[in-house]
């Protein structure tokens, strides 16, 4: 079956540090991609997603390159902001537009 | 272009009435999915819905819960009887027709339900 593994949170950094959150994958065939950010009391916003391998998904300053050799896809920012406070999760699909399988979230808190 | 709408925000239910979530899917989307959030859980697939099939259910608890998707009008799924296990945060997406690229999907801001 496919399954999502990520980084036990939570996260607590400074102003300006670098954020690494891991995620590794189990899937068959060649799924696609995606994170999804959720603030405090909304519903989930897709930040980016990639589609085959070697892909680098962006956005806001996010970054995240899907990794087949290693079925990785962790998530990277060069310099978190207070508003990046939220929880992160990593997800997948095995084909375009079917269920979305996640990991269990990785709470984020930025400390000014 | 709205979108993807739920209502209500918020409901509370006693134990043993029915909850009544609504989700309207943006405007040219036409799949629907249903997903469940525990409190400090990941979100878990429940159904898959489009216009009038129901696609896969593998996530649906197998008493006291179903899900439509009719012709015309929101996406409901219904709890009979429930129970404060069911107590989470219902969230729907809805995403275009595929036509072989992979289209993110755009999630809603979800149902609150607590069972008192």
């Amino acid at each position: 079956g496919n399954s999502v593994t990520q980084m036990e949170g939570p996260v607590t950094l400074s102003e300006e540090a670098f954020l690494t959150i891991n995620c590794t994958y189990t899937a068959t065939g060649y799924p696609s991609l995606f994170w999804y950010v959720q603030y405090p009391g909304e519903g989930l916003q897709l930040l980016l997603k990639a589609t085959k391998a070697d892909d680098k998904g962006s956005n806001k300053g996010f970054e995240a390159t899907y990794r087949k050799e290693t079925t990785s896809f962790h998530l990277e920012k060069g310099s978190v902001q207070v508003s990046d406070s939220a929880v992160y999760f990593c997800a997948l699909t095995p084909f375009g537009n079917e269920k979305l399988t996640f990991g269990t979230g990785t709470r984020l808190t930025i400390i000014p | 272009n709205a979108g993807v709408m739920q209502n209500p925000r918020h409901l509370v239910r006693r134990r043993g009435q029915e909850a009544r979530l609504r989700c309207s899917p943006m405007k040219g989307h036409s799949h629907v999915y249903w997903y469940r959030q525990l409190p400090e859980e990941g979100l878990k697939f429940m159904v898959y819905l489009q216009k009038e099939n129901i696609i896969d259910e593998s996530g649906m608890p197998k008493e006291r819960f179903s899900a439509e998707f009719p012709k015309e009008g929101p996406s409901i799924l219904r709890i009979q009887q429930v129970v404060r296990g069911d107590s989470a945060a219902y969230f729907c997406a809805s995403s275009r027709q595929s036509t072989g690229d992979t289209y993110g999907y755009t999630f809603g801001s979800g149902t609150r339900l607590t069972v008192v």
